[in-house]
């Protein structure tokens, strides 16, 4: 069975720093363009970031900007999201999940959550 | 980047037919076909329903339909199903790696 295993959340302070990381297992990433999607508790889905499977490109939503950079080690089967200058407003649950070639997601783990608070 | 707009809540009851809108722009949903849905029970992951705007993975019933016109795309439920109740919420891929959400719909089975 596919799975992927996000962690690294926990609390952190505004103004922290925290790194997510996303393990997949049965699936091989390089193959797949990867994104991080977050949910805060009882609001709706939100993209987050999301980065080409070479790593060459990625993309932020405005909200992160500046702040959060995704990577991955193909090699390690491992995506990660560095998330900086964290604020209240970014507390949630973080998902990472691969794009599908039809650019979809079709797995989905269960999520880490981050809670920014002082 | 901003979110695609679908109804806060919908509700139907058993045997019923609803249909849950998304509404995006020309730069997004009425931009590509890359439209998906998912459903999201309390406490789990998102589930995909839809992709490409009309097809539907294996396993999901076909009582789930979607359809786009224009900058609007829909979900179709018919038949509903106690269990069909939960969160839905649209989705489009934009291109560069980047897709935006709606705000996400909550179905009622009444």
């Amino acid at each position: 069975e596919v799975q992927f295993l996000e962690s690294g959340g926990g609390l952190v302070q505004p103004g922290g720093s925290l790194r997510l990381s996303c393990e997949a297992s049965r699936f091989t990433i390089s193959r797949y363009a990867m994104t991080w999607v977050r949910q805060v508790p009882g609001k709706g889905l939100e993209w987050v970031s999301g980065i080409s499977t070479s790593e060459s490109s990625t993309n932020y939503a405005e909200s992160v900007k500046g702040r959060f950079t995704i990577s991955r080690d193909n090699s390690k089967n491992m995506v990660y999201l560095q998330m900086n200058s964290l604020r209240a407003e970014d507390t949630a649950v973080y998902y990472c999940a691969p794009y599908n070639s039809g650019w979809y997601f079709d797995f989905w783990g269960q999520g880490t959550l981050v809670t920014v608070s002082s | 980047q901003s979110a695609l707009t679908q109804p806060r809540s919908v509700s139907g009851s058993p045997g019923q037919s609803v249909t849950i809108s998304c509404t995006g722009t020309s730069s997004d949903v009425g931009n590509l076909n890359y439209v998906s849905w998912y459903q999201q029970h309390p406490g789990k992951a998102p589930k995909v329903m839809i992709y490409d705007v009309t097809k539907r993975p294996s396993g999901v019933p076909d009582r789930f339909s979607g359809s786009k016109s224009g900058n609007t795309a829909s979900l179709t439920i018919s038949g509903l199903q106690a269990e069909d109740e939960g969160d839905y919420y649209c989705c489009s891929y934009v291109g560069s790696y980047t897709s935006v959400f709606g705000g996400g719909t909550k179905l009622t089975v009444l």
